[in-house]
């Protein structure tokens, strides 16, 4: 167990609509990145926030958006869904902002229908 | 931005035998450089990592290996168990991790 915990493990919906997948980080981590895996595919980074703030954007589709509260905890938006969207959604998390390990949750399992 | 190659895609190797998977980078400020293992439907699990100030860290029965010159990382697994068996990723980052599309490893007995 990494001490990343994601909600839900799995997400069944239609074409067209919109979902929030929650993410909290390890106590003490200030950072949270959202990783893609398609099936089969490797991980795409999506976005990172720090404390709050976006540091980085990765191959992350305009219909798609991150925040981070105050309580560090993040969601990540999907709207107008496609049937391309399905994937395994990650989250990790890190102490810093760059070049530190990072750890990984269990992932929320999207499948568009 | 980073890319990162890795090679090969599957490998299939006998129980006890040694397990090598390569990576290379093309952005020089790439200074740290983890892997993960992957099994089927968890999460990717950080199990060894380097940073640019060390050519070589073990741990147990796995090493990575760094050559900066020629922009390429390898990991090695000795004495391999069935239990290896599972999806390898390299990664690499200048600021954030950059992933190799994955090595489908095998141990057979």
């Amino acid at each position: 167990d990494s001490g990343v915990t994601q909600t839900p493990k799995h997400l069944i919906t239609a074409t067209g609509q919109r979902v929030t997948l929650r993410c909290s980080p390890r106590s003490g981590d200030l950072s949270v990145y959202w990783y893609q895996q398609s099936l089969d595919q490797g991980l795409q980074f999506l976005i990172q926030y720090y404390n709050g703030e976006e540091r980085a954007k990765g191959n992350i589709l305009e219909r798609f958006s991150a925040q981070q509260f105050p309580d560090l905890h993040s969601e990540l938006n999907l709207s107008s869904l496609e049937l391309g969207d399905s994937a395994l959604y990650f989250c990790a998390s890190s102490t810093g902002d760059g070049t530190y390990e990072q750890y990984f949750g269990p992932g929320t399992r999207l499948t568009v229908t | 931005g980073e890319n990162v190659e890795q090679h090969p895609s599957t490998l299939s190797v006998q129980e006890g035998d040694s397990a090598v998977i390569k990576c290379t980078y093309s952005d020089s400020a790439s200074n740290y450089f983890p892997w993960y293992k992957q099994e089927l439907g968890k999460r990717p699990q950080l199990i060894i990592d380097i940073r640019s100030n060390v050519g070589e860290k073990k741990d147990q029965r796995i090493a990575v290996t760094l050559n900066k010159t020629a922009k390429h990382f390898s990991l090695h697994i000795t004495e391999t168990q069935p239990e290896d068996s599972a999806v390898y990723f390299c990664a690499a980052s200048p600021r954030k991790l950059t992933f190799g599309t994955g090595t489908r490893l095998q141990v057979t007995l």
